[in-house]
C-alpha cells in the first residue's frame, strides 16, 4: 500500500533553535498533507492542513509563525518548528491524503517525529 | 464540537483473550468511524471502517459496528494474539467535505501476553 515516511524520526535540539520535519509521500502525489501532535497519553490533535501550491490552514490556538509549514511539491511537506522551547516536545505526525482516493480511508500516516527540546 | 471518546489503557490481556475497547462519539449528522492501529515504531494503519448507522467494519478478527442509538463504535476480537500488542485509535471524520482531517480518541494500548 502507500507509504508516508517522515524524517527525522527523532529529534533532541538545544532551547531556541530551529527543527525542520519532513513528510513524504514514497509511492503517490499528494495534494493535501496534515500535521497532528500528540502529547504524552493524548489524542492526535490537528495543528494545520497543508495544500500543495498554497498556504497552510492552521487550527484555532497554533501559532503559524512557529510552526512553519510549506508544501512545495506534491510528495513533500515540511514542518519547522522555529525557536523551539521544552514545551513545544511533542511527538508529530503526518498524514498525506491520495486524491484518487475518494473516502477518508485514503489518509496515510507517517511514523511520527519525535521532537525534545532541552 | 466533533470528539471522540475511548477506554483508558493500557490494557493487559493474556493470548486468546477477548478484547474489548469502547468508543463514543460526539458528532452533528453522520460522521464516518474508523479504528486505525499503531504498531511499536510504525505509523497509523487503518484497522477497520464504518460509513454508515449499523454497518459493520471487519478485518484480521476484529470488528465494530456503527451504532447510532448509542452513539458507539466499539472494537472487539474474539481471540487476541500477541502480534495485536499496539496502540488502537478510535477516530470520525465528515463524510460530506471531502478530504478532512480525523478527530482522533486518546488511544488505547493493548499488551497481550503469552
Amino acid at each position: 500500500g502507500a507509504v508516508v515516511s517522515q524524517h527525522p524520526s527523532r529529534v533532541i535540539c538545544k532551547s531556541g533553535t530551529s527543527v525542520k520535519i519532513e513528510c513524504r509521500s514514497l509511492d503517490f502525489q499528494a495534494t493535501t498533507m496534515f500535521w497532528y501532535r500528540q502529547f504524552p497519553k493524548q489524542s492526535l490533535m490537528l495543528m494545520a492542513t497543508s495544500n500543495e501550491g498554497s498556504k497552510a490552514t492552521y487550527e484555532q490556538g497554533v501559532e503559524k509563525d512557529k510552526f512553519l509549514i510549506n508544501h512545495a511539491s506534491l510528495t513533500l511537506s515540511t514542518l519547522t518548528v522555529t525557536s523551539a522551547h521544552p514545551e513545544d516536545s511533542s511527538f508529530y505526525i503526518c498524514s498525506a491524503s491520495d486524491p484518487f482516493g475518494g473516502l477518508q480511508e485514503t489518509q496515510y500516516f507517517g511514523p511520527g517525529t519525535r521532537l525534545l527540546v532541552l | 464540537g466533533n470528539s471522540v471518546t475511548q477506554m483508558e489503557g493500557p490494557v493487559t490481556l493474556s493470548e486468546e483473550a477477548f478484547l474489548t475497547i469502547n468508543c463514543t462519539y460526539t458528532a452533528t449528522g453522520y460522521p464516518s468511524l474508523f479504528w486505525y492501529v499503531q504498531y511499536p515504531g510504525e505509523g497509523l494503519q487503518l484497522l477497520l471502517k464504518a460509513t454508515k448507522a449499523d454497518d459493520k467494519g471487519s478485518n484480521k478478527g476484529f470488528e465494530a459496528t456503527y451504532r447510532k442509538e448509542t452513539t458507539s463504535f466499539h472494537l472487539e476480537k474474539g481471540s487476541v494474539q500477541v502480534s495485536d500488542s499496539a496502540v488502537y485509535f478510535c477516530a470520525l471524520s465528515d463524510p460530506y467535505s471531502g478530504n478532512t482531517p480525523l478527530v482522533f480518541g486518546k488511544g488505547t494500548r493493548l499488551s497481550v501476553i503469552a
